[in-house]
């Protein structure tokens, strides 16, 4: 059965901190690891990643997925109070796409 | 700005009744897929589709639940009796499937279904 985990389930943090978001993965027929936001509304697209050790950036955001041991670190740095959201690791299967997401990361940051 | 949409952004309904959401994927996508969201079960895959045709709708309770794409741009769930346990947040979500784009998933902005 395919499976996508994420750690921690919820994390509270104040402004300026860094944080790790981790998501591990067991599923047949890689394709790729997607990472979204969801704030109070619809999951909004973040990330791909699709190779091993190449870390994508957006501002303060980063990720890097490693394919050999089957995770996806997701890191925040200079935290603001507006990155709190849920944030969710999707893996997707080849083919159709189908896609399996895991639970999510619940980001508070206080002022 | 191309986007998802859904209707009804709302539905509140009594037990027994049929439900029907009603999703417009962006133009061009290929793939469709509904999601439900709850609290204790996070996001839950129902069904999707790649080219209108059904793939999997393994997460779907048959006997209640149906999804179908009569064409291109439009993506129906139903649910016939609902019941209160499918009070939930239903989401349509597109895209391209993988090779033909990045396989990323645009959501729509879901039905909130409160059944009473």
């Amino acid at each position: 059965e395919d499976k996508v985990v994420q750690s921690p389930l919820s994390l509270v943090v104040h402004e300026g901190d860094t944080v790790t978001l981790n998501c591990s993965y067991e599923v047949t027929n890689f394709r790729s690891l997607l990472w979204y936001k969801q704030e109070k509304k619809a999951p909004t697209f973040l990330f791909m990643l699709t190779s091993s050790g190449i870390e994508k950036k957006s501002g303060r955001l980063s990720s890097i997925l490693d394919k050999k041991e089957l995770f996806s670190i997701l890191n925040i740095t200079a935290t603001q109070t507006g990155d709190s959201a849920i944030y969710l690791c999707a893996v997707v299967m080849g083919g159709a796409g189908k896609s399996t997401f895991g639970d999510g990361t619940t980001l508070t940051v206080k002022p | 700005d191309a986007r998802v949409t859904q209707t009804p952004r709302h539905k509140v309904t009594e037990m027994g009744q049929e439900v029907t959401m009603r999703c417009q994927p962006i133009l061009g996508h290929n793939t469709v897929f509904w999601y439900r969201q709850t609290m204790m079960q996070g996001l839950e895959l129902l069904a999707y589709f790649r080219n209108r045709a059904p793939l999997d709708d393994s997460g779907m309770p048959k006997d209640r639940f149906s999804a179908e794409m009569p064409d291109a741009t439009l993506a129906t769930l139903k649910i016939q009796p609902s019941e209160p346990r499918d009070s939930a947040v239903y989401f349509c979500a597109s895209g391209l499937i993988p090779g033909q784009g990045r396989g990323e998933q645009y959501f729509g902005p879901g039905t909130r279904l409160t059944v009473t």
